[in-house]
């Protein structure tokens, strides 16, 4: 079954807003979370990640809340661009394993 | 400097043939993954090689793929007797150590179809 789940997917949002996609998780083993950005014909990049001794992670316009509790986190590009436009993943690991579980993405459009 | 290579960038082949999709990591990463992406969906963890070994072959579908890395460098996914549920796009990733929190750089991808 899906480990991370991620919504929503798809989003569009005017220039200068706020962009906010979700993500949950059921395996309490989780312990890395890290959001990819993946452009047409492109492999994801690595945009932001977060472990969760700590509720919130800021780079730039990119913030990830995590809620430990809810088993829920999200991130939140600020003052979105068109160059934004992308499709993005949430993802886990595990410190024991290696390998990411992926959410289903989303893709994102900023409109001019 | 350079980031994480795949050839062939496309591949098309029919239903039965045989296919090799080959992987350049970045150099020093002893970590390697390969994941599979299907169209509207999140990668797919298929291998993982740390050093030569397969350390994590459990996402691997059925015995028909299989993955090497001989000299702990370059790595070449194998798939026999495709199938047309094979077409994706194949992911190379590779890592600094096979850490969770080590940055996983991936590579552009392998699109494969099987007609």
């Amino acid at each position: 079954q899906q480990q991370v789940k991620q919504s929503p997917q798809s989003l569009i949002v005017q220039k200068g807003g706020i962009s906010i996609i979700n993500c949950a998780y059921e395996n309490t083993a989780f312990d890395y979370f890290p959001w990819y950005q993946q452009f047409p014909g492109k492999g994801p990049a690595l945009l932001i990640a977060i472990r969760p001794d700590v509720s919130e992670k800021k780079e730039g316009r990119f913030t990830i809340s995590f809620n430990k509790s809810a088993k829920q986190f999200s991130l939140h590009i600020m003052d979105s661009q068109p160059g934004d436009s992308a499709t993005y993943f949430c993802a886990a690991s595990k410190d024991t394993g290696n390998q990411f579980y992926f959410g289903t993405g989303t893709s994102l459009t900023v409109i001019p | 400097g350079a980031g994480v290579s795949q050839t062939p960038s496309n591949k098309v082949t029919e239903k039965g043939k045989y296919v090799e999709l080959r992987c350049d990591p970045i150099s020093g990463h002893t970590a390697l993954y390969w994941y599979r992406q299907s169209l509207g969906q999140g990668p797919e963890f298929l291998i993982y090689f740390q050093g030569t070994g397969a350390a994590d072959d459990s996402g691997l579908p059925n015995d028909r793929f299989f993955a090497v890395r001989p000299e702990g460098s370059v790595s070449t996914l194998k798939i026999q007797r495709t199938e047309r549920g094979d077409s994706a796009v194949y992911l190379c990733a590779s890592s600094l150590r096979g850490k969770s929190y080590n940055e996983q750089f991936f590579g552009p991808g392998t699109r494969l179809t099987v007609l």
